[in-house]
């Protein structure tokens, strides 16, 4: 059972906006910033956000991340195919001393 | 540009000890601005942090407690790479294997291995 709460799966036609949420507590996402990451299927995680709402270099406009409180979320606004992938959010626990990761949302384009 | 490249034996019987390297390109293990982490995924755990080694004029190790009592990370300075030891290991271990670069300040994770499936099996 993970840490960060996320939703399995999230859906939308192309040119739509999904958004992807990401519970946590005081001892993770309320005293730390979040980390998202787009994983396709045989590679390994992609950082995409950082910092709560930092893009990393060449990700595009179109993707965004908020926190507010214990709970963080990622826009994916103007849905490609491409996008068609599985998300994680994670940050660091004080409490755990360690990385934290939500189970994963599956983003499928209609 | 840096690059984590990743070495290991895919398949471990019971008991045994899973072994894992990653090479650094691009960074020092002993850069004081970043963590050298291991991270696992599997169907049944997703993505778990297993543990850290870090270099703030001294060495430091982190674990996580599912793994505390059987987990080792060392770095090699003469090769510029970190290693993960993970002793008396069950089926429940198979799992693909990440080394990754976390910044310090900051604690992001942006730099990945490629991934080293690991089976445990007779």
């Amino acid at each position: 059972q993970s840490v960060l709460t996320q939703p399995p799966s999230a859906s939308g036609s192309p040119g739509q906006r999904v958004t992807i949420s990401c519970s946590g507590s005081s001892s993770n996402i309320g005293s730390d910033t979040v980390n998202w990451f787009q994983q396709l299927p045989g590679t390994a995680p992609k950082l995409l956000i950082y910092s709560n709402d930092q893009r990393t270099s060449g990700v595009p406009e179109r993707f965004s991340g908020s926190k507010s409180g214990t709970s963080a979320s990622l826009a994916i606004s103007g849905l490609q195919s491409e996008d068609e992938a599985d998300y994680y959010c994670a940050a660091w626990d004080d409490s755990l001393k360690g990385y934290v990761f939500g189970a994963g949302t599956k983003v499928t384009v209609l | 540009q840096i690059h984590l490249q990743q070495s290991g034996p895919g398949l471990v019987k019971p008991s045994q000890t899973l072994s894992v390297t990653c090479a650094i390109s691009g960074d020092s293990v002993s850069s004081n601005s970043a963590a050298w982490n291991w991270i696992r995924q599997s169907p049944s755990r997703g993505l778990e942090w297993l543990g850290r080694t870090y270099y703030r004029s001294k060495w430091y190790n982190d674990y996580a407690v599912s793994v505390k009592s059987r987990i080792t990370i060392m770095p090699d300075t003469s090769k510029n790479q970190f290693s993960l030891q993970l002793n008396s290991v069950t089926p429940e271990d198979t799992a693909v294997y990440y080394c990754a670069r976390v910044t310090h300040p900051g604690r992001i994770v942006d730099y990945w291995g490629q991934g080293t499936l690991v089976t445990v099996s007779s």
